[in-house]
């Protein structure tokens, strides 16, 4: 059975640093991987989505890398803001739907 | 286009009673997905259809939780005889296609049930 893992469970840091939070997961037979934002009380907003083909992905200042084989992805945060203060999610798609981690809760303090 | 919607936001009702709760996918997604949210963790998958069929309810935690999906669109999940529980938030998503690689899923802002 997927079990997805995440850490640190929660994560402050000065406004402007530079950060990285991981996720591991135990089966490496997966399809993709994604990672996501959620904003408490709300819904679960797309990061990035990479494929078990690929290494890494990025948009904006977010980078996700994917070593399938070791079973783990991180997610590297540049120039953090205080906007980006939420709950990161990472999921695993095997042959089964989403398997998500419990979340890595970040603040970023101004 | 619009996303994922879903209706009520939020529902508090009695320990018993019976509770719908409605997705709309975003148009043209064949695959639809509900999961559950517990405070403090993760989404988990609950049931998900492709088209207007279930291709897999495992994630069903008992028969008192049920989903249809009739015409391929809309869907809605009908929870009987709720109980404490079941409190948690009941997130929907849908994707272009599940069998894919690239099956990215956009979720909605999800339906916090409480059940006095």
């Amino acid at each position: 059975k997927q079990e997805v893992t995440q850490i640190p469970a929660a994560l402050s840091v000065p406004e402007g640093e530079n950060l990285v939070l991981n996720c591991s997961f135990t089966d490496s037979a997966i399809y993709n991987l994604q990672w996501f934002r959620q904003d408490p009380g709300k819904g679960l907003t797309s990061l990035l989505l990479i494929q078990s083909s690929q290494r890494e992905q990025t948009s904006g200042r977010l980078n996700a890398s994917l070593d399938k084989s070791s079973g783990r992805s991180t997610l590297y945060i540049a120039a953090s803001q205080p906007g980006d203060s939420a709950t990161y999610l990472c999921a695993v798609k095997g042959n089964t739907p989403l398997v998500f981690g419990k979340g890595t809760r970040l603040s970023v303090i101004a | 286009g619009a996303g994922v919607s879903q209706t009520p936001s939020n529902k508090v009702t009695e320990k018993g009673k019976y509770v719908e709760l409605r997705c709309d996918p975003i148009s043209g997604h064949t695959a639809l997905y509900w999961y559950r949210q517990s405070l403090g963790q993760g989404p988990e998958f609950l049931i998900y259809f492709q088209g207007t069929g279930a291709a897999d309810d495992s994630g069903l935690p008992n028969d008192r939780f049920f989903a249809v999906r009739p015409e391929g669109s809309v869907s809605t999940l009908k929870i009987q005889r709720t109980e404490r529980g079941d409190s948690a938030v009941y997130l929907c998503a849908s994707s272009l296609m599940s069998a894919s690689d690239y099956n990215e899923q956009f979720f909605g802002p999800g339906t916090r049930l409480t059940v006095l």
